[in-house]
């Protein structure tokens, strides 16, 4: 079946320290959503990307969709200790599966 | 517009019990997904209710169940509980796949714990 790795699966940063986790899929994707969850928290939808080549920013965080829609990466800059927690990356497997990837867990280092 | 709400926030059950979990979507998202997250580890995908029916599940045991409500509501069973079912159960929903989206919005979990 159709899965997505997630990694690296934990990235410890000083703060100030860029941070970016990948996301990779073994078949072609119609789109992509980013999630993060703070600790103690609940998932928490960040942007969906759907154009190949696709590049959005939120603030620090950079988000991208590879050419062939198969890989994405989404990248801090400068970190932040409010940037702590795990980030998903998660998918639409079939028609009504939806999977994750395994998450990165981010520790920014004060 | 009220987020995704499940209840209780907190379980306590003891081996062998059974749990109920409920969860309310997103008023006009008629997909419910339940997934289980144990301590500090990835979300599992449980089971996918659409349009009160069961679209699929993932893979997890028989005594996993649950139903969708006509309001669109959802209810997850956990029958005959084992100690490693203690983990954070979370609920999702989303639009109506014909808004060509498939992000899920999710709610605060309710944190079931075994003895």
């Amino acid at each position: 079946g159709q899965q997505v790795m997630q990694i690296p699966q934990y990235q410890h940063v000083q703060e100030g320290e860029d941070f970016t986790t990948y996301c990779n899929s073994s078949t072609t994707l119609s789109n992509i959503q980013w999630y993060k969850q703070r600790p103690g928290g609940h998932p928490v939808f960040l942007i969906q990307l759907v154009k190949s080549g696709e590049v959005k920013k939120q603030k620090r965080l950079t988000f991208q969709f590879g050419e062939a829609k198969k890989n994405s990466s989404l990248h801090i800059t400068a970190t932040q200790t409010t940037d702590v927690g795990t980030y998903f990356c998660g998918i639409q497997s079939g028609t009504y599966k939806y999977i994750f990837g395994t998450g990165t867990r981010l520790k920014v280092l004060a | 517009e009220a987020g995704v709400t499940q209840s209780p926030t907190h379980l306590i059950k003891t081996r062998g019990q059974q749990a109920t979990l409920r969860c309310s979507p997103i008023s006009g998202h008629t997909s419910v997904y339940w997934y289980q997250q144990a301590l500090g580890l990835g979300l599992q995908f449980l089971l996918w209710y659409d349009e009160g029916e069961e679209r699929n599940r993932g893979n997890f045991p028989p005594r996993f169940s649950g139903r969708q409500f006509p309001n669109y509501s959802s209810e997850l069973n956990v029958n005959a509980l084992e100690l490693e079912d203690s983990a954070l159960y979370l609920c999702a929903s989303r639009l109506d796949k014909l808004w060509n989206t498939d992000t899920q919005y999710f709610g605060p979990g309710t944190r079931l714990t075994v003895l």
